[in-house]
């Protein structure tokens, strides 16, 4: 089974702060994803990796950053906090031959106050 | 321009067939399409995934037509642990790479 966790449920840090957001999957996957998600808007792509050491930009990759030095580690960095960066984030995890069917952590919700 | 559309809501009561669309004009020509679950406090989980007419798994039925611009997630008798929010989730053709777009999702309740 599947599993991909995050380091966090719950976060809230100050408008300025430096953030990062963990993601560990167990399943050997080649590609993995970090979402934010916000009411009315569904889930929008922030970074997606397809290999260790490689990332390309989502639609919103705006504010943020990301690294990939090991396969089974996905880190989403906020290089400085601002309050429209408060939403939930979740990270996802899925094979090459199988980039749809993405496997996803429980989620972060990040206040930045 | 790259674009999912769902209703945001839908209603049902236990036993009835639900059917959620997606509209997905713009589809890239070599891509799949894709339908998630999510229950509050937990990320989406997938359920179907199809590419061309009729997918059927064990929880469901993706029907798509011949154009692809449009599929359908289709939920037989329903009950109350299928209160969701439901995500169609398609690649569209941007560069030289497939844009992955999820839609804003349909919120399922389900009555007794």
């Amino acid at each position: 089974d599947v599993k991909v966790t995050q380091s966090s449920r719950y976060l809230v840090k100050r408008t300025g702060e430096k953030v990062f957001l963990e993601c560990v999957q167990d399943m050997d996957h080649e590609n993995m994803f970090w979402y934010r998600q916000d009411p009315g808007l569904g889930l929008r792509l922030i970074y997606f990796s397809y290999d260790v050491k490689m990332k390309e930009k989502g639609d919103i990759p705006e504010g943020y950053s990301v690294s990939r030095e090991k396969k089974e580690r996905f880190s989403l960095i906020l290089e400085s906090a601002s309050t429209n960066q408060t939403s939930m984030y979740l990270c996802a995890s899925s094979s090459r031959q199988g980039t749809y069917e993405q496997y996803f952590g429980p989620g972060t919700r990040l206040t930045v106050t | 321009l790259a674009k999912t559309t769902q209703p945001i809501s839908m209603d049902s009561y236990e036993g009835q067939e639900v059917n959620i669309t997606c509209s997905h004009n713009n589809i890239a020509t070599n891509d799949y399409i894709t339908w998630y679950q999510q229950f509050p406090s937990q990320g989406p989980r997938f359920i179907i995934q199809g590419y061309k007419t009729k997918v059927t798994n064990e929880v469901a039925s993706l029907f798509i037509p011949a154009d692809r611009k449009s599929s359908t997630l289709s939920l037989p008798r329903v009950s109350l642990s299928d209160t969701a929010v439901y995500y169609c989730l398609v690649g569209f053709r941007s560069g030289g790479y497939n844009k992955l777009i999820f839609g804003a999702g349909t919120r399922l309740a389900v009555h007794p």
